[in-house]
This record gives structure tokens, C-alpha cells and sequence, in this order.
């Protein structure tokens, strides 16, 4: 258990649909990133938030959104859902913005679009 | 922009044998560089780290030595187990202003035969 934690771990859905993924940092990390992971891309990162706060934006569609809460916890929203975002979506958590000390993921949620 | 480029797998060997892992990168300034590894079903866990030139990051009897003359970070290790079948990613921390994301390279999968 690497102690960031990821709902739910699988996910199957239409597409046109709209699902929500969540992602609770380790205890004391404030930053949270999430990372789409699919076949034919690798992982591609897609946004960092920091203490609540968007630090990054990777290459995010505009029909995902993101945001991470107060008690740090980070919900990533799919929207108009395409079988092309299918795929494993991580998060990740440091203690810094900075991420000098390292990353830590959570084993990821796997979205199927059918 | 900063990129990662890690050899293609896969790569099949047999327990005992001697593994290299080819990662070479493309950045401004001087990053900070890792190996994740990804076991079946999981998430990414940290191998190892560097984060200025000449340094070595080592364990779990992987390493891998930051070289900024060939800026490359290849990851080798001498005797290979079948727990060592896996994918590996080299993955490269941005220093820019407001942006400490990892960009990924494409993976390695490594199979180890008893």
C-alpha cells in the first residue's frame, strides 16, 4: 500500500457519459497530479494541484476538469466520454510542489468507455 | 521541450542475466531523473533517483548514473530474478517556474525466464 489511495479502481461507463475519479494523497503530501496512462500514448500528464490550488496543466482535455479539495482529497471529472479515454488514470502525491523528495502513485483507476 | 527516450522493448532474459536499460533525455537546465517500475495490476513505484550530474541512484540491486556529458541515465543491474519481470519507465522532473511535473518515457517491459 503506497498510502495514496484511488476510487474506484475499475470503471465501465457509455460513452457520452460522465464519471468522476477520486484520489486521497498520502497523510501530509499537498500536492496531487494526475497522469493518463493508455497504449498508444504512455503516460501523459495532465494537471497538478498544490495546497488546492492548479499549479500545472499538461495536455488536459477541455471536457476533463479537475480540482482538489480543502482536506486535500483531488477528484478528476471525464465528461462527454469518448471510447478513446479509455485508459488507466493515476494520481500521484508529494509533499511539495516542487517534488524534490519524490512521487508517490496510487495503483490507478481503469476506465473502460464502451 | 523536455523529453525522455527509453528503448523499446520487450526484453526477455533469463534469471541471473545482466540487464541495461538504455534512458537518454532532452532539457533545459539540469532536471532531476528517476526510474518508476510498474508490476502487473500495480501502480508506479519509485526505483531510483538522481537529481544533479554524476550522481548514482541505486537499490534493490538496480543502478543508474547520471551522465550529463551523454545526457543519459541508464539503468543496469548485474543478476536479474523472475520478481524483476516488470515495466520500467525512466521518467525526467521539469525546473521550470510553476511546472515540477514527471514527463514519462514510453516503458520498457521486461520479462526474466526461470
Amino acid at each position: 500500500d503506497s498510502g495514496v489511495t484511488q476510487t474506484p479502481k475499475h470503471l465501465i461507463t457509455a460513452t457520452g457519459q460522465r464519471v468522476t475519479l477520486r484520489c486521497s494523497p498520502r497523510s501530509g503530501d499537498l500536492s496531487v497530479y494526475w497522469y493518463q496512462q493508455s497504449l498508444d500514448q504512455g503516460l501523459q500528464f495532465l494537471i497538478h494541484y498544490y495546497n488546492g490550488e492548479e499549479r500545472a496543466k499538461g495536455n488536459i482535455l477541455e471536457r476533463f476538469s479537475a480540482q482538489q479539495f480543502p482536506d486535500l482529497h483531488s477528484e478528476l471529472n471525464l465528461s462527454s466520454l469518448e471510447l478513446g479515454d479509455s485508459a488507466l488514470y493515476f494520481c500521484a502525491s508529494s509533499v511539495s510542489w516542487q517534488g524534490e523528495f519524490g512521487y508517490t502513485f496510487g495503483s490507478g483507476t481503469r476506465l473502460t468507455v464502451v | 521541450g523536455n523529453s525522455v527516450t527509453q528503448m523499446e522493448g520487450p526484453v526477455t532474459l533469463s534469471e541471473e542475466a545482466f540487464l541495461t536499460i538504455n534512458c537518454t533525455y532532452t532539457a533545459t537546465g539540469y532536471p532531476s531523473l528517476f526510474w518508476y517500475v510498474q508490476y502487473p495490476g500495480e501502480g508506479l513505484q519509485l526505483l531510483l533517483k538522481a537529481t544533479k550530474a554524476d550522481d548514482k541512484g541505486s537499490n534493490k540491486g538496480f543502478e543508474a548514473t547520471y551522465r550529463k556529458e551523454t545526457t543519459s541515465f541508464h539503468l543496469e543491474k548485474g543478476s536479474v530474478q523472475v520478481s524483476d519481470s516488470a515495466v520500467y519507465f525512466c521518467a525526467l522532473r521539469h525546473r521550470r517556474s510553476n511546472d515540477y511535473k514527471l514527463s514519462f518515457g514510453a516503458g520498457t517491459t521486461v520479462t526474466v525466464r526461470a
